[in-house]
């Protein structure tokens, strides 16, 4: 257990529906990261919030996800109208300055889009 | 041509054999990590490296900022070490985002 943590672990959805994930990162750490897995792949890099702040989002996030940080603790991941090119993993990571660049990753929630 | 690149994709080892996996990248970075991910989806960071190298108990890890290359070995390897083993380098900046590979799948024979 890395101290961060995901909810759902499993989300099955049919195509066209709403879906919402939560990161829980560790208590003192400001910094947040969104990645997407796909199967066979290594993470790809989505979103970054630096306290409640969205710094950088990557293109692979369309207009359909949004993802929130309010208060600059626990994080939200947003897909309107899923397709079923978006089932993947969704991985959530937090870190902080005095932890140096050490990212530590939270379980992960599997996306399947039917 | 991707930005990080390991090798091999897939390794198969028999217990107690030395292990090596290789990255090169394209980009500058400031510091590269090996992280380790067991099936289910949980990825541990294992190390993260500017220079030299850095010992963990059985792994071992090297870089070579001029030559864009780094290596995790395994020593006395085990059962356990199984997993997918991937390295993600970041090139700086105020972010620290990752870049990552495709990983490498290791398989550890008893």
């Amino acid at each position: 257990d890395t101290g961060v943590s995901q909810d759902p672990r499993h989300k099955i959805t049919k195509r066209g529906q709403n879906v919402t994930f939560r990161c829980d990162p560790i208590s003192e750490h400001n910094r947040l990261y969104w990645y997407r897995q796909t199967l066979g792949q290594g993470p790809e890099f989505l979103t970054y919030f630096q306290n409640e702040a969205q710094l950088e989002k990557s293109r692979l996030l369309s207009d359909r996800f949004s993802a929130e940080r309010p208060k600059g603790s626990f994080s939200t991941l947003e897909i309107q109208r899923t397709e079923q090119g978006d089932s993947a993993m969704y991985l959530c990571a937090s870190s902080t300055g005095t932890s140096g660049l050490t990212q530590f990753f939270g379980p992960g929630t599997r996306l399947t889009v039917l | 041509k991707n930005e990080v690149e390991q090798s091999p994709q897939n390794l198969t080892a028999q217990e107690g054999e030395f292990i090596t996996i290789n990255c090169s990248y394209s980009v500058g970075i400031s510091a590269l990590h090996w992280l380790q991910q067991h099936p289910g989806g949980g990825i541990v960071s294992l190390f993260m490296l500017s220079s030299g190298k850095k010992k963990h108990g059985r792994l071992i890890a090297t870089i070579n900022i001029q030559e864009k290359h780094s290596s995790l070995h395994i020593t006395a390897s085990h059962p356990r070490d199984s997993a997918v083993y991937i390295c993600a380098p970041h090139s700086g900046g105020s972010n620290y985002k990752l870049t990552f590979g495709k990983g490498t799948l290791l398989t550890v024979n008893p």
